[in-house]
């Protein structure tokens, strides 16, 4: 079985300052990971997403995450927010194995001038 | 050149009708998906086809019936509507079997069942 929780429902920051979204899982064999970006009346969009190598990622937009095994970890980050990040974001995990990815929660990141 | 699209964007209708949902998509992608997103935001997987043939069917009552015609289309129908069918569905899809591929998805059809 696979699952991902995403702890935080809302995210506020400032723009300028850095963010983080975080998101952890559960597989029972190794994980691709993803994160989707949903702005208001749209689809997800693709971000970024592991599967082998470095454990830092980078993706869309400026944003990057970093896959920690030890954790089980994959938390989405950006050095400078925008107000326009402002959305919903999902993450997602998938056991290699599997057929379908399962999708956090989401969490709202409120970006504020 | 819209990777994935789905016909209507808005679909209103009354307890009880039938209606059906398109989706088409030019991506090539082999697998494709169908996933309710509701009030609170939440998504969840409904069903998803590899080249035609069902792979993923989750508890979903059935009066959803999914149907692929060919490896870039799934359509979805719906009997009976409730009113707790109300939300956004969305069709994605991602190249094929146990792969790394993200998925792709389209701008959504928002149903409300009155």
């Amino acid at each position: 079985a696979q699952s991902v929780a995403q702890p935080e429902d809302q995210v506020n920051v400032a723009e300028g300052n850095p963010l983080t979204v975080k998101c952890t899982y559960s597989v029972s064999g190794n994980p691709y990971l993803f994160w989707y970006v949903q702005y208001p009346n749209r689809g997800l969009q693709f971000l970024l997403k592991y599967i082998t190598g470095d454990n830092l990622v980078k993706g869309s937009y400026g944003f990057e995450a970093e896959f920690n095994k030890s954790q089980t970890s994959f938390h989405l980050k950006k050095p400078s927010a925008l107000v326009s990040d402002s959305a919903l974001y999902f993450c997602a995990v998938r056991d290699r194995n599997a057929g379908k990815s399962t999708f956090g929660d989401g969490t709202t990141l409120t970006v504020k001038p | 050149d819209t990777a994935v699209s789905q016909t209507p964007k808005y679909l209103v209708t009354q307890m009880g009708n039938d209606k059906s949902i398109k989706c088409e998509q030019n991506l090539g992608h082999d697998t494709m998906y169908w996933y309710k997103q509701d009030s609170k935001k939440f998504l969840k997987i409904m069903f998803s086809y590899n080249n035609k043939e069902l792979i993923i069917n989750e508890t979903v009552p059935n009066r959803f019936s999914p149907k692929s015609p060919d490896k870039a289309h799934l359509n979805l129908h719906i009997n009976s509507l409730e009113l707790g069918d109300s939300a956004v569905y969305f069709c994605a899809s991602s190249r094929g079997g146990a792969s790394s591929g993200e998925q792709y998805f389209g701008p959504g059809t928002r149903l409300t069942v009155t």
